[in-house]
């Protein structure tokens, strides 16, 4: 099955303690994106990839990492978190095109900074 | 940047009744626009996509959305809706460079 697979899907933790949230997907495709959505607010771009060890800041990159060494996986990282990360995360993967491809959508992981 | 304001943050309505979601953005020379749901403890799913052409565009589930250039629109219908349309619906734009820039979202209520 065709699908974007996200882990862990919820994390309680504590202010600084390292965390990394992993990101997977199944489909070959090139463009691979990180997003946080907060209520009132939408979702919001934190980083995208293009391709395999390309990476670029969205909109709201502050205090979040990325790395793409697989095609396949892409995930975010979280050095030292703050109650203000605390969020829902998706990560979103599509074929390059223009004009642009569908972008999928894994289930989110909810995350609660202490 | 591309903007979105989806117009109305939550709409309750009854089973059966016509529903419409309004969305606006800002302009631009050429623009994709998409509406995708978002059901209760889910990821995003794409509901529709205007790329080019007919600028009527419909869903397989009855949603239809109109992309009107002069008014930087793209407002979201449904002559009858259906307990299991309650969801969250966000209007995303973009332009050629792949980023998705969304709304804040409208939260539809379906009630018996």
């Amino acid at each position: 099955e065709a699908q974007v697979t996200q882990n862990p899907r919820y994390l309680i933790t504590v202010t600084g303690k390292k965390l990394t949230v992993t990101c997977s997907q199944n489909m070959n495709h090139e463009y691979m994106s990180w997003y946080r959505q907060d209520p009132g607010l939408g979702l919001r771009q934190i980083y995208y990839s293009m391709n395999v060890e390309v990476t670029d800041k969205g909109d709201v990159p502050e205090g979040y990492k990325v790395s793409r060494k697989e095609k396949r996986n892409f995930p975010l990282i979280l050095e030292s978190p703050s109650p203000n990360q605390t969020s829902l995360y998706f990560c979103a993967s599509s074929l390059r095109g223009s004009p642009p491809e569908t972008q999928y959508f894994g289930p989110g992981t909810r995350l609660l900074v202490l | 940047a591309q903007s979105v304001t989806q117009l109305d943050s939550q709409v309750p309505v009854f089973e059966e009744a016509p529903v419409e979601l309004r969305c606006n953005y800002s302009s631009s020379v050429s623009v994709y626009l998409f509406w995708y749901v978002q059901y209760p403890n889910q990821g995003l799913q794409l509901l529709l996509k205007y790329l080019s052409g007919s600028t009527l565009v419909e869903s397989i589930n009855g949603f239809e959305a109109e992309f009107n250039k002069s008014q930087t629109s793209f407002h979201l219908r449904k002559p009858s809706v259906h307990i299991s349309d309650t969801a969250e619906y966000f209007c995303a734009v973009s332009d050629d460079d792949y980023k998705l820039s969304f709304g804040a979202g409208t939260t539809v209520t379906v009630r018996a």
